[in-house]
């Protein structure tokens, strides 16, 4: 069965980065993009852009370009997001999530990895 | 570009049907079939309900409907249950910079 298993969470200072990794099993890796969606605390939903696991090509929202970075190591069947420069705004549950293809819908999601931002 | 408009909270009694609206612009939902709608309880993850406007994902409930008319998409829940009660979240993809967006966000209420 499709699973997609995140990082425990994380405390960071502002201005720190954090990096969260999500490992997928159960399907090819590399045969569907993978995404990255946030959620603050009480708050709705927030997509931050996707990774191809087959080329590592990215597409970033524009919100988050220059602050993020998405890879990916296909010998372990895990990607990764890393957020620079943080501030409290970034206190969320980070998500991965796998595409399925061709919708642009997100059928398998990880369990949340919370990244909570404070001094 | 901010979030796809939905209504705060929808509520209805068991066995009622219940539609919530999700309302965008020809950029988005009106310009594309790639509106999906995700479920989320308390202290979960989403899951996807309904994608490709009107396609269920194999396991969903046949109560669960979606459809889109201009730039406005509905998700509808028929035969209402106890377990139905959730926040509903829609999405589409955008021809902005922003790529993908989700709606604000709808409490539903079984009574």
């Amino acid at each position: 069965q499709v699973q997609l298993v995140q990082s425990g969470a994380e405390v960071k200072k502002p201005g720190a980065s954090v990096n969260v990794s999500c490992k997928s099993s159960g399907y090819t890796f590399t045969g569907y993009y993978m995404h990255w969606v946030r959620q603050a605390p009480g708050q709705g939903l927030e997509w931050m852009g996707w990774i191809n696991p087959n080329s590592g090509g990215t597409k970033y929202a524009q919100k988050f370009q220059g602050r993020v970075t998405m890879t990916r190591d296909t010998s372990i069947s895990t990607m990764y997001m890393e957020l620079s420069r943080l501030t409290s705004d970034d206190t969320a549950i980070y998500y991965c999530v796998r595409d399925l293809s061709d919708f642009w819908a997100f059928d398998y999601w990880g369990q949340g990895t919370l990244v909570t931002v404070s001094s | 570009q901010s979030a796809l408009t939905q209504p705060a909270s929808v509520s209805g009694s068991p066995g009622q049907s219940i539609t919530i609206s999700c309302t965008g612009t020809s950029s988005d939902i009106g310009g594309y079939n790639y509106v999906s709608w995700y479920q989320q309880h308390p202290g979960k993850a989403p899951k996807l309900m309904i994608f490709g406007v009107t396609n269920r994902p194999s396991g969903v409930s046949n109560r669960f409907s979606g459809s889109k008319s201009d730039n406005t998409a509905s998700l509808t829940i028929s035969r209402l249950q106890t377990e139905d009660e959730a926040h509903y979240y829609c999405s589409s993809y955008t021809s902005s910079g922003t790529l993908y967006l989700f709606g604000s966000g709808t409490k539903v209420t079984v009574l």
